[in-house]
């Protein structure tokens, strides 16, 4: 069965932290996507990254890094120096078979103070 | 880029009345869109999945004669909530799969429902 476990509920840090959020997930596919995205308190979603499963590199985009580890099922998100603008709630999801909808993580409410 | 629209964005009805909420694909055909559901500090819970021309597949525990789904164009979804009671108010939002290729899918803004 498919599943995504964000462990971190919240996180709390000051501005300029760096700070980075966990994703596992479980798929019995070989072909399969990850997915990062925002949630401000408006509630619409803004898409972060998607990765394939073939693709385990690193990228940065900016403030923000992602480290893809297969061996350890993880996807976790690093914002450097963060800012009070990226206070929001952070969902990590999966999506495997072709055609089907993604599932999400219960997602983890980053607060950034000043 | 593709968009999604969700119309409308708020909405506020009485128990026991009908609220359909619309999700349209504007500059793609979408033969599949999916509606989630999202309660107030939790995640996203996918509902039901929507195929145009065809019966909607509704995820375990969704109510399929509450949950109203017609999907009967390549570009519109609609999600009719029958007979609102105060525990259907929550955030919906819908997704809708990109039929050109490559298996993208685009989240619209969401429709926050609140039953009175």
């Amino acid at each position: 069965a498919q599943k995504v476990t964000q462990a971190q509920t919240e996180i709390s840090v000051v501005e300029k932290e760096d700070v980075t959020l966990d994703c596992v997930y479980e798929t019995r596919d070989t072909t399969y996507y990850l997915f990062w995205y925002k949630q401000p308190p408006s509630g619409e979603l803004v898409f972060l990254i998607r990765r394939n499963s073939f693709d385990e590199q690193n990228e940065i985009s900016g403030r923000y890094s992602w480290n893809f580890q297969k061996s350890t099922s993880s996807f976790n998100f690093t914002i450097t120096a963060s800012q009070v603008v990226d206070s929001a709630v952070y969902f990590c999801a999966l999506k495997d078979q072709a055609g089907t909808a993604l599932i999400f993580g219960k997602g983890t409410t980053l607060s950034v103070s000043s | 880029g593709a968009v999604v629209s969700q119309h409308p964005s708020r909405v506020i009805c009485k128990s026991g009345t009908s609220v359909k909420i619309e999700c349209r694909s504007l500059d793609f055909q979408a033969t599949t869109m999916f509606w989630y559901r999202q309660f107030p500090k939790q995640s996203l819970m996918l509902m039901a999945t929507s195929n145009e021309g065809s019966k909607a597949t509704y995820e375990q525990g969704v109510e399929k004669d509450k949950f109203l789904i017609n999907h009967a164009s390549l570009t519109l979804s609609t999600l009719t909530v029958t007979s609102a009671h105060p525990e259907d108010s929550s955030f919906y939002i819908c997704s809708a799969r990109d039929s050109g290729g490559g298996d993208e899918q685009y989240f619209g803004p969401g429709t926050r429902l609140t039953v009175t």
